[in-house]
């Protein structure tokens, strides 16, 4: 019983390098979205995607891209690493079906540091 | 800009008392709500969900939703210290829509 698996649980990166956080989901959601949440901060969203080969910006895209192959898989890809990305992303996956009465399901999270 | 917000924080209560936590949000339309709990470098867990107006009860955990005020809240019954947490939330607009979140308010249960 997996859910949304996000790898990995922790980095660090300097400043310009560039990482992929992974997400993957069990549940045959076809909505996923990447949160960030800043310390003592709400849930900003990145990006988000209503099915594979379709994504579209959230509130805070910049400097970020993503992509969604596959139903299971949606990976952020962190362009050109900066200290305003350090945050925690939390991946989330969705069962849109019939109704709205769905929640989200989370990931447990990739704590980022960026030196 | 659709905006969900919450009393602000952080919000302290003896053990056993009655915790009370508030929500307003700016869409009529919004179809569902959320209310998630996270604990410190957690990620947000679902405690209750509302759909419809009124009460809708979960052991210790109710929900109220009044769709004409545009508000919902949760009540936590008997709280106790593992209670202390930042509670999320959350709504879900409907089709073509986004959920959005509030700033979380951060309970304390004093024991």
């Amino acid at each position: 019983n997996a859910g949304v698996t996000q790898t990995p649980k922790f980095r660090i990166l300097k400043i310009g390098q560039s990482m992929t956080l992974q997400c993957t989901q069990d549940m045959n959601h076809n909505y996923m979205y990447w949160y960030r949440q800043d310390p003592g901060m709400g849930l900003k969203l990145i990006y988000y995607s209503v099915g594979a080969g379709i994504t579209d910006k959230g509130e805070v895209p910049n400097g970020y891209n993503v992509s969604r192959s596959t139903t299971e898989d949606f990976p952020l890809r962190l362009l050109s690493a900066a200290p305003s990305q350090t945050s925690v992303y939390f991946c989330a996956s969705y069962d849109r079906g019939f109704s709205y009465n769905s929640p989200l399901h989370f990931g447990n999270g990739t704590r980022l540091t960026v030196t | 800009q659709k905006e969900v917000e919450q009393n602000s924080g952080p919000l302290s209560v003896p053990e056993g008392a009655i915790a009370s936590l508030n929500c307003t949000y700016s869409d009529r339309g919004s179809q569902s709500f959320f209310w998630y709990r996270q604990y410190s470098g957690k990620s947000p867990e679902l405690i209750m969900s509302i759909y419809s107006n009124g009460d809708k009860e979960d052991g210790r955990f109710t929900a109220q939703l009044n769709k004409a005020s545009q508000y919902v809240s949760l009540l936590i019954r008997d709280s106790q210290p593992s209670d202390s947490a930042t509670y999320l939330c959350a709504v879900n607009g409907g089709y073509g829509q986004n959920f959005v979140f509030g700033p979380g308010t951060r309970l304390s249960v004093l024991p």
